[in-house]
């Protein structure tokens, strides 16, 4: 069973700052079965980042991913005020079918 | 426009039943994978299982496995997450969201809005 560690909890941040959050593997992942989402209060959660590195439909370029191995990254380049939410990363390529989540990073208006 | 639509928030008692649902529209329902993801309050996703519409193939969490059962009507393009005997502990938000690929091997790219289940005395 794959375990993600998202670090760090909370990370503080003011617009226009360059955000950079963590998703450690306890073993290591293909790169091409690593997600991130992000999850506004009140939303459902929204696909970022697919096969650790690339954008879903619609997301702005601002946000990048990348990693290999058990280390794997999602940069937000420069901060807007609507990127401030709860992001988890995701592995996808268990057999049997299991779909891990880290614990989430909140990412907050300093 | 690719949408799950998921039925509303339910209120319930321990001991009671209860189906939810995630209608699928603007794709071939029958051609991808449909999961569950579990939310509860304050906390992060939980996947509890997944099920392919075209032949009703199911997997479960271990976690989920004999607590849930998932269920799909492809005539109606609807999918399902039922209890047969809720707990207070099941009180959560339940997502039902799209893996775009007949493989299980694949992120979630579309979700519902979830549905709000409480269970209360």
């Amino acid at each position: 069973e794959i375990v993600l560690t998202q670090s760090p909890g909370t990370l503080s941040l003011s617009p226009g700052e360059r955000a950079t959050l963590s998703c450690r593997a306890s073993q290591s992942v293909s790169a091409n079965y690593l997600g991130w989402y992000q999850q506004k209060p009140g939303q459902a959660p929204r696909l970022l980042i697919y096969g650790a590195s690339s954008r879903a439909t619609g997301i702005p370029d601002r946000f990048s991913g990348s990693g290999s191995g058990t280390d794997f990254t999602l940069t937000i380049s420069r901060l807007e005020p609507e990127d401030f939410a709860v992001y988890y990363c995701q592995h996808y390529g268990s057999s049997p079918p299991w779909y891990a989540f880290g614990q989430g990073t909140k990412l907050e208006i300093k | 426009e690719v949408q799950l639509v998921q039925s509303g928030a339910e209120v319930k008692k321990p001991g009671e039943s209860l189906r939810i649902s995630c209608k699928g529209s603007g794709y071939s329902f029958t051609s991808c994978w449909i999961a569950w993801v579990r939310q509860m309050p304050g906390k992060g996703l939980e996947w509890v299982g997944i099920i392919y519409p075209g032949d009703s193939d199911t997997r479960y969490s271990p976690s989920f496995q004999g607590q849930v059962t998932i269920s799909v009507d492809k005539s109606i393009s609807a999918a399902y997450l039922q209890w047969s005997s809720l707990k207070a502990s099941d009180t959560a938000m339940y997502y039902c969201a799209r893996l775009p690929s007949r493989s299980y091997y694949f992120y979630m790219d579309v979700w519902g809005k979830g549905t709000t289940v409480t269970v209360s005395s």
